[in-house]
């Protein structure tokens, strides 16, 4: 079965400075997306960035880039020059072996709070 | 708006009573899904629409959860005899396609306390 891993509850930056927080998962299909959505205080979960498991560079979407080392079955997200307004929860998540990816599973979350 | 708009965003019921939970997706977006989230966890997918055709509602946790989208448009999430156990945040999105949840945007959610 799919799972997802997010082994820290939380996580404390520096403004300015950068983060990286972590995310393993286990799949069995061969070809997988992951994604990683940031959930503020408001409760709306915004897109952050993408992974293809055939991408043959590490997705960067502005501030954000994914550590993505496919053997060892983790994407990491890094998020460099931390901003007060990334302070919010982090999930990485992606779609069911052998199924649409129409749906997602989703880790348990890291909460990041950055401190000025 | 331009965005997922959920309502209410805040509800308490009482152990047993029937609530409904409104979702207004993005105009012309073709598909709609529902999550729940309990405090301190990830979202849960419950079920899914493709326009009005409810697609997989694998996720949905008892036949006292029921949803629908008649019109391929507004959807509501209804849960008869609410238990303490419902008490969590529901997430609504959508998106253009059927695919493709780099596109998803979600609303702000509904959250329910049951007492």
């Amino acid at each position: 079965a799919q799972k997802i891993t997010q082994t820290q509850p939380g996580m404390f930056v520096q403004e300015k400075e950068a983060v990286t927080l972590d995310c393993t998962y286990d799949t069995s299909d061969p070809s997988y997306g992951l994604f990683w959505y940031k959930q503020p205080s408001s409760g709306e979960m915004i897109f952050l960035i993408y992974q293809g498991s055939y991408d043959q560079q590490n997705a960067t979407e502005g501030r954000y880039s994914l550590n993505f080392q496919k053997a060892r079955k983790s994407a990491n997200l890094v998020i460099s020059a931390s901003q007060l307004g990334d302070s919010a929860m982090y999930f990485c998540a992606m779609p069911p072996p052998r199924d649409s990816s129409y749906k997602l599973i989703f880790g348990s979350g890291t909460r990041l709070l950055v401190r000025p | 708006g331009a965005g997922v708009s959920q309502s209410p965003r805040y509800k308490v019921a009482k152990r047993g009573q029937d609530v409904a939970l409104r979702c207004d997706p993005i105009s012309g977006h073709v598909s709609l899904f529902w999550y729940q989230q309990a405090l301190g966890q990830g979202p849960e997918f419950l079920t899914y629409f493709q326009n009005e055709a409810q697609l997989d509602k694998s996720g949905l946790p008892s036949d006292r959860f029921f949803a629908e989208r008649p019109e391929g448009s507004v959807s509501t999430l209804k849960i008869q005899r609410t238990q303490q156990e419902d008490s969590a945040v529901y997430l609504c999105a959508s998106s253009l396609g059927r695919v493709a949840n780099t596109e998803a945007f979600f609303g702000q959610g509904t959250r329910l306390t049951v007492v």
